[in-house]
């Protein structure tokens, strides 16, 4: 099993520029959720979906963020503008029905 | 919102000694995970534990959950150099919603 893969696994770009970060869930899994880990505010759920439906997007911080599920295998995070505070790492886990999260090893991003 | 405190945030142990990680949810749950994370890695699942006083044991830790207190407690047994990491705990809260707790940086000290 390759596990949850995650690209890129680095980005560094400038504030104002659109950024997209992919992940790659573990084959059967049915939840797929989007963290955001920094040193201020620890580790912060984004979103989840659900059979590839958006259950939960409370923890998007605003507008410009956004993330879709167009299949089973694939989901995207979109930051549009990014901001200088959007730099962290964001992981992407999946899992199935109540067992844990396998988390992928991470973007670790940053907004200059 | 459910709430997962856990203390300390920062444990420094000499190795071969004994400490416990405590961790505390606001609202009822029945699903309690522990997880690891070493410095700059990916997080790694430890325990799952499903049901009140449920224990797991994997090496030197030991997991417990107490529902009725809300705690569950990772117990470190003779600590060695390698289980240096930050654990966190998370709690299951609505439609398998994970709240995570601060972490708990552990550093076991030669």
């Amino acid at each position: 099993d390759a596990g949850v893969i995650q690209s890129p696994r680095h980005e560094v770009t400038e504030m104002g520029q659109e950024v997209t970060l992919r992940c790659k869930p573990i084959s059967g899994h049915d939840y797929l959720f989007w963290y955001r880990q920094t040193m201020m505010r620890g580790l912060e759920l984004l979103i989840y979906f659900n059979n590839n439906v958006p259950i939960d997007d409370s923890g998007m911080p605003e507008d410009r963020f956004s993330a879709k599920m167009p299949n089973a295998s694939f989901s995207t995070l979109k930051i549009q503008p990014s901001e200088p505070r959007d730099s962290a790492v964001y992981f992407c886990a999946s899992s199935f029905s109540v067992e844990p999260q396998h988390f992928g090893d991470g973007t670790r991003l940053s907004i200059l | 919102e459910l709430k997962v405190e856990q203390n300390p945030l920062f444990l420094s142990m000499q190795e071969g000694k004994n400490y416990t990680i405590y961790c505390n949810y606001s609202t009822t749950s029945d699903r309690l995970y522990w997880y690891r994370q070493d410095p700059g890695k990916s997080l790694e699942s430890l325990f799952v534990l499903l049901s009140n006083g449920a224990v797991k044991q994997e090496g030197r830790l030991m997991a417990s959950l107490d529902t009725k207190a809300r705690l569950s407690t990772l117990h470190i047994t003779a600590a060695v150099h390698d289980l240096s990491a930050t654990y966190f705990c998370a709690v299951d809260g609505t439609g398998n919603q994970f709240y995570f707790g601060t972490g708990t940086s552990l550093t076991v000290i030669p």
